[in-house]
């Protein structure tokens, strides 16, 4: 089936230092998406992309739509420590059933 | 709005006993979804719903069951419980287009 190979599987950063993350798959995807996980709750959507090569920012989150539409990456500038949690990207499956694969996700820590 | 509820929070089962776990949605979404999430490994989809009266298996079926009598509602039925069923489990819904999911808060299930 398809799958997403999201990394790092985790990052231990300074306060204050950028991040990036990414993903890539094997399948082309329409819509790519990503999501935060913050401890105890469910995922929580940043960024929807939908267009191959397009760059959307949310505040100092970036995400790209990759090309080939079979990659996507994420950067955060400037961390903070509320940037804490688990990032997830997940693609869209084609088709009218909405499911999206969802990658292994990114753990992040960041320490004051 | 309430959004997507999920009920219970926690739970503990022993081998062989059955529960239901409890899906709410008050947007009018169309599409509903069951994943679980285990440690880094994503999330995986179980089941899916595009609609009353409709659903799908989705990745990691096996063990489970769903029902989808009304639009609001999506309960997800353990018949006889396993440990490999303890995970974190999360009902999302979404309209019919290429936004992002909403996810409720999880139900958090040891089997024992």
């Amino acid at each position: 089936g398809q799958q997403l190979n999201q990394s790092p599987q985790s990052m231990f950063i300074q306060e204050g230092e950028d991040v990036s993350m990414n993903c890539t798959s094997s399948s082309i995807f329409n819509t790519w998406l990503w999501y935060k996980q913050d401890p105890g709750e469910g995922p929580v959507l940043l960024i929807a992309l939908y267009k191959a090569g397009e760059l959307t920012s949310n505040g100092r989150l970036t995400a790209q739509f990759g090309i080939t539409r079979k990659d996507s990456f994420l950067n955060i500038s400037a961390s903070i420590p509320s940037d804490v949690g688990i990032y997830f990207c997940a693609g869209r499956v084609s088709g009218n059933t909405g499911k999206l694969i969802f990658g292994q996700g990114t753990t992040l820590q960041v320490k004051p | 709005n309430a959004g997507v509820t999920q009920t219970p929070k926690f739970r503990i089962l022993k081998i062989g006993q059955s529960m239901t776990l409890q899906c709410a949605q008050d947007m009018n979404h169309n599409y509903m979804y069951w994943y679980r999430q285990d440690p880094g490994m994503g999330l995986k989809l179980i089941y899916y719903s595009v609609g009353a009266g409709i659903t799908d298996k989705g990745e990691v079926p096996n063990g489970y069951n769903v029902s989808r009598s009304t639009t609001e509602d999506f309960p997800l039925r353990l018949e006889l419980a396993a440990p490999s069923q303890t995970s974190v489990y999360f009902c999302a819904s979404s309209p019919p287009s290429t936004d992002g999911y909403t996810f409720g808060s999880g139900t958090r299930l040891t089997v024992v």
